[in-house]
């Protein structure tokens, strides 16, 4: 089964920083790739689909790029919202593996 | 408005039996493939199971293969999970999500989440 490995598993930044999440497959899945967000308590919420559509109503401050294997979610200026853990999904077919999840804090 | 609701959560001993439950409304339920993600207090997210729209593809996570079984009912909008053999490493908030396939594949721009159905096992 392929793997997804996120990095780091946690950062702390500056309000205003721009921030890079990383997420590897250990095999290619094309762009079928997903970037969900999750604040303390609350349900997950899809950001990114397709690595790099951002999903409607997700802040422009938020992109994501790659194929294949690697795949990047970057925020462009962090915002004090946007503490949360935030994990990348492979969907080109079952199993559909998260990656470990990246925390983000403010520092 | 869209909704997916569990239920059926709970304590259980470790070796017991549980079925979880999701009922659907406010979107074509029997269209979408339905899956249940899980997350144990404190850790990530898990994918646990996934049902095609036709009922005709199953699929499970290694860690519950043998032990979980998803179906649904689509006359109810309802999803299940029964869930046997249970350990103490499958105590987590279960969420239903339901996933649009369309002829081109997977939407999950139009993924849908429930709140979760917390599952303890513990003796």
């Amino acid at each position: 089964d392929i793997q997804m490995t996120q990095s780091p598993s946690s950062l702390s930044a500056s309000v205003g920083d721009r921030v890079t999440i990383t997420c590897r497959a250990t095999q290619g899945i094309a762009n079928y790739l997903a970037w969900f967000q999750q604040k303390p308590g609350k349900v997950p919420k899809l950001l990114i689909y397709a690595a790099s559509t951002l999903q409607s109503g997700v802040p422009s401050r938020f992109s994501g790029s790659g194929s294949g294997t690697d795949f990047t979610l970057t925020i462009s200026s962090l915002q004090p919202e946007d503490v949360a853990t935030y994990y990348c999904q492979k969907y080109n077919g079952a199993p559909l593996t998260f990656g470990g999840g990246t925390k983000v804090e403010i520092k | 408005e869209v909704q997916l609701v569990e239920s059926g959560g709970g304590l259980v001993k470790p070796g017991g039996s549980l079925r979880i439950s999701c009922e659907g409304s406010g979107f074509p339920f029997r269209t979408y493939t339905m899956n249940w993600v899980r997350q144990a207090p404190g850790k990530g997210l898990e994918w646990v199971s996934s049902i095609s729209s036709s009922g005709t593809y199953i699929y499970y996570a290694d860690s519950v293969k043998g032990r979980f079984t998803i179906s649904r009912d689509d006359a109810k909008n309802s999803l299940y999970l029964q869930m046997n053999s249970l350990r103490a490493e499958d105590t987590a908030l279960y969420y239903c999500v339901g996933r649009y396939y369309d002829t081109s594949g997977p939407s999950p721009n139009l993924d849908y989440w429930g709140q979760g159905t917390l599952v303890t096992v513990s003796s």
